[in-house]
């Protein structure tokens, strides 16, 4: 049962250039959507955040993308740079879910290549 | 900044061993959650707390599972005895509702569980 689906697990890119990460969703009740940044042996750390109601979220390098009606969002980092290097994961929750436990997608491994 | 801290870092057990994971969540936030990863899989929802009771538990939940905020600051995740499938890291996390009932949870850095 994937409701929340990144089906790229990795992905290179050149320090200085575009990424962009994935992620769909099947579930039509989520209403909040994260991107969740990890490396090794550590926890995931919070990236950034959209909610339903907008269709972006800029936070300096970062930007999430939310198109509702194709149950679809992407994350552009701009410019890579090396220590962005890690797996990213999409994550979406929504406001029915009592506590807004996060369902997350499987995760894109992300290479900045120098 | 304020952060999330598990301990230990690593446990080492024997099957049908009872395991206690320890997390101290961000002091002024009120929802505490668990949730683990098996190697290569994604990171899956174990249970919710908030106001010293389970608000949501998933069905990996079972009642080997238990969950406790003995004080003020800990939040303890117990397996009562052990599976080898219960090997996985261990994330606890924790929230504070934002203003628009949006909210971010901010991880610990886990507990990798090996059981043998």
């Amino acid at each position: 049962d994937q409701q929340v689906k990144q089906n790229s697990p990795s992905l290179s890119v050149q320090e200085g250039r575009i990424s962009i990460l994935n992620c769909d969703y099947t579930n039509s009740m989520f209403d909040y959507f994260l991107w969740y940044k990890k490396y090794p042996a550590e926890g995931p750390t919070f990236l950034i955040s959209i909610s339903s109601i907008k269709d972006k979220n800029e936070d300096g390098r970062f930007t999430v993308f939310l198109n509702k009606s194709a149950k679809h969002l992407s994350l552009h980092i701009v410019p890579s740079q090396p220590g962005d290097s890690a797996v990213y994961f999409c994550a979406a929750t929504y406001s029915g879910a009592g506590s807004y436990q996060l369902t997350f997608g499987k995760g894109t491994k992300l290479s900045v290549i120098p | 900044e304020p952060e999330v801290t598990q301990t230990p870092s690593h446990q080492v057990t024997q099957m049908g061993q009872e395991v206690i994971l320890r997390c101290v969540p961000i002091s002024n936030h009120l929802y505490f959650y668990w949730y683990r990863q098996i190697l290569g899989q994604k990171v899956e929802f174990l249970v919710s707390f908030y106001n010293n009771e389970i608000s949501e538990k998933s069905e990996i939940f079972d009642d080997q599972f238990s969950v406790e905020r003995p004080d003020g600051s800990n939040f303890t995740l117990k397996i009562r005895s052990t599976k080898l499938e219960d090997s996985a890291m261990y994330f606890c996390a924790s929230t504070n509702f934002g203003t628009g009932g949006e909210e971010t949870q901010y991880f610990g850095p886990g507990t990798r569980l090996l059981v043998l």
